[in-house]
């Protein structure tokens, strides 16, 4: 069964660094899915990326998914305390469900 | 807009109880999916239902779990007897086209639920 592996699984930075956090699958993804979760909060949809190569941007945040299509990357420039929160990648599964990395845990220090 | 709407937030009971969770999709979505997150585990869906119809509830942990979505505005999800083990954040979320939709769900607040 396909799994979504994020790294890494917490992160503290000081505010105005940049960080990446990765999101690897054990197949190909068709459709790769990053969102963001506020302690006590659902989640919140930040972007899609379906093809390979694919970069989209909002604000700040940049995701890219490799060419292979079995890797993405969430960028943060100049990280915010704004910023903080768990950061989820989503994939379609093999079954067609909608299966989600554990996420990475974002810490911004003021 | 009204996004996804859930109650309770929070919900305490005592193993044995019936808990009944609510969820109220974003109108127009057809499709609601209902999550179950821990640390443990991630965040898993339980089942999924397709205008109104459970399409795939293989994610359902056991007989004691219940999903029903008697119309388009309204899901349940029920727990009969609840178990420690059960304790976790639900999270019901919906999109238009369900799985096969390039569409990103919409979750949620979630309920947090402990059952001492």
């Amino acid at each position: 069964s396909q799994e979504l592996e994020q790294s890494p699984q917490s992160l503290i930075v000081q505010e105005g660094k940049n960080l990446t956090i990765n999101c690897t699958s054990s197949k190909t993804l068709y459709g790769l899915y990053w969102y963001k979760q506020k302690y006590g909060e659902g989640l919140i949809f930040l972007m899609m990326l379906q093809k390979g190569g694919e970069e989209k941007s909002h604000e700040k945040i940049t995701a890219k998914l490799d060419e292979k299509k079995q890797q993405s990357s969430l960028h943060i420039t100049a990280s915010q305390p704004s910023h903080a929160g768990i950061y989820l990648c989503g994939a379609g599964g093999s079954q067609g469900n909608l299966i989600f990395g554990k996420g990475t845990k974002l810490s911004v220090k003021p | 807009d009204a996004g996804v709407i859930q109650s309770p937030r929070h919900e305490v009971t005592e193993m044995g109880q019936e808990v009944t969770l609510r969820c109220k999709p974003i109108s127009g979505h057809n499709s609601l999916f209902w999550y179950r997150q821990t640390m443990m585990r991630g965040l898993e869906l339980l089942i999924y239902f397709n205008n109104n119809v459970p399409i795939d509830d293989s994610g359902m942990p056991e007989d004691r779990f219940s999903a029903k979505m008697p119309n388009a505005s309204f899901s349940t999800l029920k727990i009969q007897p609840s178990e420690p083990r059960d304790s976790a954040v639900y999270f019901c979320a919906s999109n238009w086209g369900g799985y096969d939709s390039n569409q990103p769900q919409h979750f949620g607040d979630g309920t947090r639920l402990s059952i001492l």
